[in-house]
């Protein structure tokens, strides 16, 4: 059974820095991966989807990395601001199969201070 | 572009009462269309999803059920809402291959 985790369950860092969020899978066989944001209140916001044959994707100042053979996935966020500040959650897909669920950590809540 | 509502935003109902929340995507045709639950600190629950009308499979056996009349349609329903219904419900959908997930902003429903 696919276990997806995410450290730390919260971080809190001040507006400028860079900052990278870890996520990590037990089983490397996955087909693709999924970073979201999700606000308070509100539905995830996809951000990045990276396929098991990449290796990394990059949108603004988001970047995804993908090792699969060590299980692991990083959102690096540069120049982090305060707007960034919501939940990071990590989703492994095992197959390609239109039926193939999605398997979600548990997030990261980003506070990014002024 | 592809948009998804998702509707009530929020709703309070008594226990022992019916329930219906609807999900529509516009600006694409047969897509998977996924029902989710989460629950405060327990993660993302995946309850319905369906690949085409009439093709809807269920993850978790509860008193809740799925309906898709039209293609771009997802419902879901309960005949009789426990307490233990309460959460935030989620619709979300996507193409086939290696198409993302998206959401829509979900249903906070509290039974009271």
């Amino acid at each position: 059974k696919q276990e997806v985790t995410q450290i730390p369950a919260a971080l809190s860092v001040p507006e400028g820095e860079n900052l990278v969020l870890n996520c990590s899978f037990t089983d490397s066989a996955i087909y693709n991966l999924q970073w979201f944001r999700q606000d308070p209140g509100k539905g995830l916001t996809s951000l990045l989807l990276i396929q098991s044959s990449q290796r990394e994707q990059t949108s603004g100042r988001l970047n995804a990395s993908l090792d699969k053979s060590s299980g692991r996935s990083t959102l690096y966020i540069a120049a982090s601001q305060p707007g960034d500040s919501a939940t990071y959650l990590c989703a492994v897909r095992p197959g390609e199969t239109s039926g193939s669920r999605l398997t979600f950590g548990e997030g990261t809540q980003l506070t990014v201070n002024p | 572009s592809q948009t998804i509502h998702q509707w009530p935003a929020t709703l309070v109902q008594p226990v022992g009462s019916p329930l219906s929340l609807e999900c529509t995507v516009e600006g694409t045709s047969n897509p998977n269309l996924y029902w989710y639950r989460q629950a405060a600190g327990r993660g993302l629950q995946l309850l319905f999803y369906s690949i085409g009308i009439d093709q809807i499979s269920s993850e978790v056996p509860q008193n809740l059920s799925a309906s898709r009349p039209q293609d771009r349609q997802f419902i879901l329903s309960s005949k009789k809402l426990l307490l233990s219904d309460s959460g935030f419900y989620l619709c979300a959908w996507r193409q086939g291959g290696h198409s993302p997930l998206h959401f829509g902003n979900g249903t906070r429903l509290t039974v009271t």
